[in-house]
Formats: C-alpha cells, structure tokens, sequence
C-alpha cells in the first residue's frame, strides 16, 4: 500500500469553529509532513514528526495544533482560523533519513469564512 | 545554502512534441533531487528522483531528468507530450529530508 490518504477532501468552517484534518499511511514511514500550499505556489512546510514526535515547527501559529497518535496517523486541529489561512493542506510521509521521497495525500481544500 | 529555481513559470507545447522543464539548483554538497507533478486540486506525485546513482534518471510516464552536475541542472524531459501531460510540475532538491520547492513550472498542452 502506497498511498497517503486525507479526510475530509473538502472542509468549510467559520472563524470561530474547531474541526481537524486527518491523514493516514501504512508505508510504515516514521516521518510525516504537514504543508501548507495556496494557489499557484508550491507546498509550505508547516510541520514535521519524525518518530511520532514533533521536530519541526516552522513558526506556524497556535490556531494550528498538530498531533501524531501513532505511526500512521496524522491529525492537525483547526481552531479559530482567518480568511487568508483558505488553502489546500497536504500530508506526506516519508522514511526520516535524507534521500527518501516524499508520498503525498490527495490534499483537504479548507475554506474560512 | 540550498535552493532550486525553475527558469519558466509557463510552458506550451503542442500535443506530439518533445517537452523541456528546466530545473536548476544550488547546493554545498551533492543533492538530492526530485521532481513531482501536480494535477488541479490534488496531491504531488512523484516523476523520478536522482540520489547520486546514474546521471540519468528515468521516471513515470515517459518523462527522464539528467543530472549536470558542471551546469547545476535537473531537466526534465519528455520525447511527445500527451494532453494528460497538462499540470504544475515542481522540481526539488532536499539536504535532509525537508524539501526546499522551486516554484513551479505550468505546462500547457495545446490539442
């Protein structure tokens, strides 16, 4: 199984709504990525964990939380979101070790309104 | 410091023709590089990757990339392009295991 899968494809919320992004692999990859990507541009890191804990966190603010249950799951709580944090939000995972590619979810296209 | 940069934002071609994205980059050490595809509204998938095995790499649906590591380049190539062919491709070079983008080549394949 090669594949990298997000849940929901779409999600709508207000400014004053808590929802989360979930993603999931069984690659057995122990690295997994959040990015941000907004039209026309290419992903922005927001996240890394590697071995289920955080090590990278590239200044994102505290209305983005994430959390890595386990192994294969990725989750990334939304609260209290702006307008211009709309966006597609894309998941990878990967081995942790320089050289592995990247395998990459289908994307959850937030909408704040 | 490392960074890519891809020299065209827009490419056209005619449905048959070959296909050239151009990629290059800038790295203190030998890189590794990617370059990945990206249809409307979905997820990146990779094309093919170079780790300092053959100077030329072949990948997913006709598409190959040559490392020149005296030109600091990674084009991508494709003998005949296909109207699927039709997405943003984005190249990439990685020190460790986070990827530094460039932004994004548009192809557009004209029937």
């Amino acid at each position: 199984d090669t594949e990298v899968t997000q849940t929901p494809k779409h999600l709508v919320m207000g400014m004053t709504n808590k929802k989360s992004l979930k993603c999931e692999q069984h690659m057995g990859h122990r690295a997994m990525y959040w990015y941000k990507q907004k039209a026309k541009k290419p992903p922005e890191l927001m996240f890394v964990y590697s071995y289920e804990k955080l090590s990278i966190n590239e200044s994102v603010p505290s209305r983005f939380s994430p959390e890595c249950p386990n192994s294969s799951l990725l989750n990334l709580h939304l609260h209290a979101l702006q307008p211009e944090d709309s966006a597609l939000y894309l998941c990878a995972s990967s081995q942790p070790t320089s050289n592995n590619e990247q395998f990459f979810g289908p994307g959850t296209r937030l909408t704040v309104l | 410091a490392q960074s890519v940069t891809q020299l065209d934002s827009h490419v056209s071609v005619s449905e048959g023709t070959p296909v050239l994205l151009r990629c290059n980059y800038s790295s203190s050490y030998s890189p590794s590089l990617f370059w990945y595809v990206q249809h409307p509204n979905k997820g990146l998938q990779l094309l093919l990757k170079y780790t300092s095995a053959a100077t030329l790499v072949k990948g997913i649906n006709g598409f190959e990339a040559e490392f020149k590591k005296s030109e600091t380049s990674f084009h991508l190539t494709k003998p005949s392009a296909h109207m699927s062919d039709a997405a943003e491709y984005f190249c990439v070079v990685t020190p460790t295991y986070k990827y530094i983008f460039g932004t994004g080549t548009r192809l557009k394949v004209l029937a």
